[in-house]
């Protein structure tokens, strides 16, 4: 079984830029998280799906961070404006229906100078 | 809210000793799941092992056990017979369980980072 593709794995770029994540999870998992994880820190929830709706968007800033989920299966995290703040690893997962263990990708490790 | 506090930043053990990592949290659900997740440096996020909250008996997998004391909310990670490979940071995790209006929102504490000494 294939795992949590994520793409690409560093980013480096200067503050005003955009930037973009992309997200493949396991085929036929309706649940998909973006978590931020700061260095050091535990993984907080950005955004989760459930197919191709939110269900929890209440910590995304929504002034500079947007994400789709197109037809439940794929999905992308932009960032635009970035800061400084927003250097962090960007972890993707995913969760099959009425089942607990959500499974990772390898993170996008994003450097915002 | 559901939070999950880890008091232990880091932690050392020598190869082939036992250690014990601490996690409580605090919700008002009563079904839920509570996971330990281990991230190596390689960023990788792998589950260690699981525990449903309506089950009494502790969750073992292999070298790895927890204590689950519902009624103190506390939920810890025991680790026998530590090897060079674990050195990783630990992650305690709770998790609503999923169905009717609830789609299993993850939510991580802290971490400990523990380093295993040769």
């Amino acid at each position: 079984e294939a795992g949590v593709a994520q793409s690409p794995r560093y980013k480096i770029i200067e503050k005003r830029q955009s930037v973009a994540f992309w997200c493949n999870p396991i085929s036929g998992h309706a649940t998909l998280y973006w978590y931020q994880q700061i260095l050091g820190q535990g993984p907080k929830l950005l955004i989760q799906f459930q197919n191709n709706g939110v269900v929890d968007d209440s910590q995304l800033p929504k002034d500079r961070f947007s994400a789709e989920r197109l037809k439940g299966v794929d999905s992308t995290l932009k960032i635009q404006p970035a800061k400084l703040e927003d250097s962090a690893v960007y972890l993707c997962a995913s969760k099959g229906t009425l089942v607990s263990e959500a499974f990772f990708g390898q993170g996008t490790r994003l450097t915002v100078v | 809210a559901q939070t999950v506090t880890q008091s232990q930043p880091e932690m050392s053990v020598q190869e082939a000793e036992t250690v014990t990592l601490s996690c409580t949290y605090d919700t008002s659900v009563n079904n839920y799941y509570l996971f330990w997740y281990k991230q190596p440096p390689s960023r990788q996020m792998i589950l260690v092992i699981r525990q449903e909250a309506y089950k009494q008996q502790n969750a073992t997998e292999n070298r790895f056990s927890v204590n689950f004391q519902k009624a103190a909310k506390s939920f810890s990670l025991k680790i026998s017979d530590s090897q060079l490979g674990d050195t990783a940071m630990y992650f305690c995790a709770f998790m609503k369980r999923p169905g009717g209006t609830s789609y299993g929102k993850l939510t991580f504490g802290q971490g400990t980072i523990l380093t295993v000494h040769p």
